[in-house]
């Protein structure tokens, strides 16, 4: 079945650092993937997307590629910011099908930002 | 606005007691869904629902049951029989089922059973 795969946390960093949070995927067919955004006490928001191959999904200064080849969509922001400390799950769609269109999330990584 | 409104926020309640999660979307979309989430393991699908009057099971769906008499409404049961119940449940829904939208999610009901 499809799963989705995200570098374990929680992470923490200083303010104006480099981010990355890794995430693999496995599906059989052509996903779509997300990026959502929790913040404490919140329900999910979408941060980005990338519906095929190649595509880059951008949003607040936030990236992601869809990697076919390495089966990957890592986040990547430059500069990060106290207000981005939240949960970040990686996530796939598989559309049609027998799958109905749900969604198969990652673990969660958490993100904790310092002044 | 449109949105997905999910009460109460924290629900408390006794083992052995069923309990009713309220979900209510303004946005007409026809797909809703519940998932449910725990530290460290990312969301988990208890049950979805196409269409009125219609609904599948997810991957965790025993000790659940859910309904879809509206459109506007996706109540989750949680019953006596779900082993582990204390959890934050968050509810979900998109235009429809067979395309790649993204979920819009509701701000979830913190379940805590003793």
């Amino acid at each position: 079945g499809d799963s989705v795969t995200q570098m374990e946390g929680p992470v923490t960093l200083s303010e104006e650092a480099f981010l990355t949070i890794n995430c693999t995927y496995t599906a059989t067919g052509y996903p779509s993937l997300f990026w959502y955004v929790q913040y404490p006490g919140e329900g999910l928001q979408l941060l980005l997307k990338a519906t095929k191959a190649d595509d880059k999904g951008s949003n607040k200064g936030f990236e992601a590629t869809y990697r076919k080849e390495t089966t990957s969509f890592h986040l990547e922001k430059g500069s990060v910011q106290v207000s981005d400390s939240a949960v970040y799950f990686c996530a796939l769609s598989e559309g049609g099908g027998t799958s109905y269109g749900k969604l198969t999330f990652g673990q969660g990584t958490i993100l904790t930002v310092h002044p | 606005d449109g949105g997905i409104t999910q009460s109460p926020k924290y629900l408390f309640r006794k083992e052995g007691q069923n309990v009713t999660l309220s979900c209510e979307q303004n946005l007409n979309h026809d797909a809703m869904y519940w998932y449910r989430q725990d530290p460290g393991q990312g969301l988990r699908l208890i049950y979805y629902s196409q269409i009125v009057n219609d609904f599948q099971k997810g991957d965790i769906a025993e000790g659940y049951s859910v309904s879809r008499e509206k459109k506007e409404s996706f109540p989750l049961t949680v019953t006596s029989a779900q082993k582990n119940p204390t959890a934050f449940y968050l509810c979900a829904s998109r235009p429809r089922t067979l395309d790649n939208s993204p979920l819009h999610f509701g701000n979830g009901t913190r379940l805590t059973v003793t």
